[in-house]
């Protein structure tokens, strides 16, 4: 066990539709990172929070948005869903915000779109 | 642009063996070196971290070395055991903000007995 909590492991909703996904860090951490990792493909950064205040934005879509509340937990909210969004969805945390800080990863959310 | 090329793609083993995964990149001005260990469905564990001083570091069978002139770094695994299948993932890391940390697709390594 990591420390860093994400629910659900498993999600299989329809194309349109909406889902939440969530994120615990670990006990400490202050950043939540969020990844999309679609099939045989490498990480790609999605946003990442600090202490409630979005500090980097990568390649997410407009369709995708996040937040980090005040406990710290984060949400990913994924719309319109697309057959393309079908992937794993990782959340990282990590005590700072620099690009030297070791990432703690959870176990990933499983998003299938049918 | 910064950029992280691994390779090779993927790699077959015997159980027992040694093996050296490769990572070249291009990220300027240079922080630091990670190599992460995915297992399949599962989250990256960091395996070692590296700064511009250092060249060598271990984490058990696991040995990481930085050449920050010719800008590489290789991952050695020795005596590799079925456990080690996993793929195996470089990230570097620009100074300033975590907009600069620069992922590599990654080396899928399969060790068979």
């Amino acid at each position: 066990d990591s420390g860093v909590t994400q629910t659900p492991k498993h999600l299989i909703t329809a194309t349109g539709q909406r889902v939440t996904l969530r994120c615990s860090p670990r006990s400490g951490d202050l950043s939540v990172y969020w990844y999309q990792q679609s099939l045989d493909q490498g990480l790609q950064f999605l946003i990442q929070y600090y202490n409630g205040e979005e500090r980097a934005k990568g390649n997410i879509l407009e369709r995708f948005s996040a937040q980090q509340f005040p406990d710290l937990h984060s949400e990913l909210n994924l719309s319109s869903l697309e057959l393309g969004d079908s992937a794993l969805y990782f959340c990282a945390s990590s005590v700072g915000t620099s690009g030297a800080n070791v990432l703690t990863f959870g176990a990933g959310s499983r998003l299938t779109v049918l | 642009k910064n950029q992280v090329e691994q390779s090779p793609q993927s790699l077959i083993i015997l159980e027992g063996k040694n093996c050296t995964l490769q990572c070249n990149y291009t990220v300027s001005p240079f922080s630091n070196l990670r190599w992460y260990k995915q297992d399949t469905g599962r989250g990256p564990v960091s395996l070692t971290i590296m700064t511009f001083s250092e060249n060598t570091k271990s984490n058990g069978r696991y040995t990481a070395t930085l050449d920050a002139d010719t800008k590489q770094s290789s991952l050695h695994i020795t005596a590799s055991q079925l456990s080690d299948s996993a793929s195996y993932i470089c990230v570097v890391s620009a100074s300033g903000g975590y907009q600069k940390v620069t992922f590599g697709t990654g080396t899928k390594l399969q060790v068979i007995p």
